[in-house]
């Protein structure tokens, strides 16, 4: 099992640019968990999905569209992207059905926008 | 609202030992506890639920303070790969806790 992968590592965007992160889990998991993390920050929820079909907002989600048409994906999109989206992203799966409700990340996804 | 971790950052040479506390101003159903590596992703440790047990593994454990709403890691006789930075997550309730959420984190250093 893969677990958790994201797509790209790292992206540089200029102002006003858009792009999509790609999030994929093999684990058959129902939620799924967009994050944005920077220094002093820690983990702050973006978006997140309970099912194929479902986004909800999480606490800093303007700026920030996502989709769940796939039960294994979950994509982000930032439609134009601002010097204050300079972030590290981290995409993360949730086992609902065993009693320790993990949380599994991926390995994150740096963005530089200019 | 963001639980509110302490310390914000420890250095501790190896085989000594840390506590590291997290609170929150709201109940909690459960606490969560997660390390990060530099340039990595975070790792599941462990999870503490409300009226369960004092978890622990290794020489890593944790309790949780349903009064106070407050949880502690504890780590004992530190080992260099320990360093990283913790960050604890809560939830607020088991229905319907779809999310977590996580505080600022505490940057743990060991020196040999």
């Amino acid at each position: 099992n893969a677990g958790v992968t994201q797509t790209p590592k790292f992206r540089v965007l200029k102002t006003g640019q858009s792009m999509t992160l790609l999030c994929a889990q093999d684990m058959n998991h129902e939620y799924m968990y967009w994050y944005r993390q920077d220094p002093g920050m820690g983990l702050r929820l973006i978006h997140y999905s309970v099912g194929e079909g479902t986004t909800a907002k999480g606490e800093v989600p303007d700026g920030y569209n996502v989709s769940r048409l796939k039960k294994q994906n979950f994509l982000l999109g930032l439609e134009s992207a601002a010097p204050s989206q300079t972030s590290v992203y981290f995409c993360a799966s949730r086992n609902t059905l065993t009693f320790t409700d993990t949380q599994y990340f991926g390995p994150g996804t740096r963005l530089t926008v200019l | 609202q963001q639980p509110v971790q302490s310390p914000q950052a420890v250095i501790l040479r190896e085989g000594e030992d840390a506590v590291i506390n997290c609170s929150s101003s709201k109940a909690l159903y459960s606490v969560h506890w997660y390390r990060q590596k530099h340039g990595e992703a975070p790792v599941f440790l462990m999870i503490l639920l409300k009226g369960g047990e004092q978890k622990g593994h290794d020489k890593i454990s944790a309790s949780f303070n349903e009064k106070k709403q407050q949880s502690s890691l504890y780590l004992t006789a530190s080992q260099l790969s320990y360093s990283g930075t913790y960050f604890c997550g809560t939830a607020i309730s088991n229905f319907g806790n779809e999310k977590l959420t996580f505080g600022t984190g505490t940057r743990l250093t060991i020196i040999p």
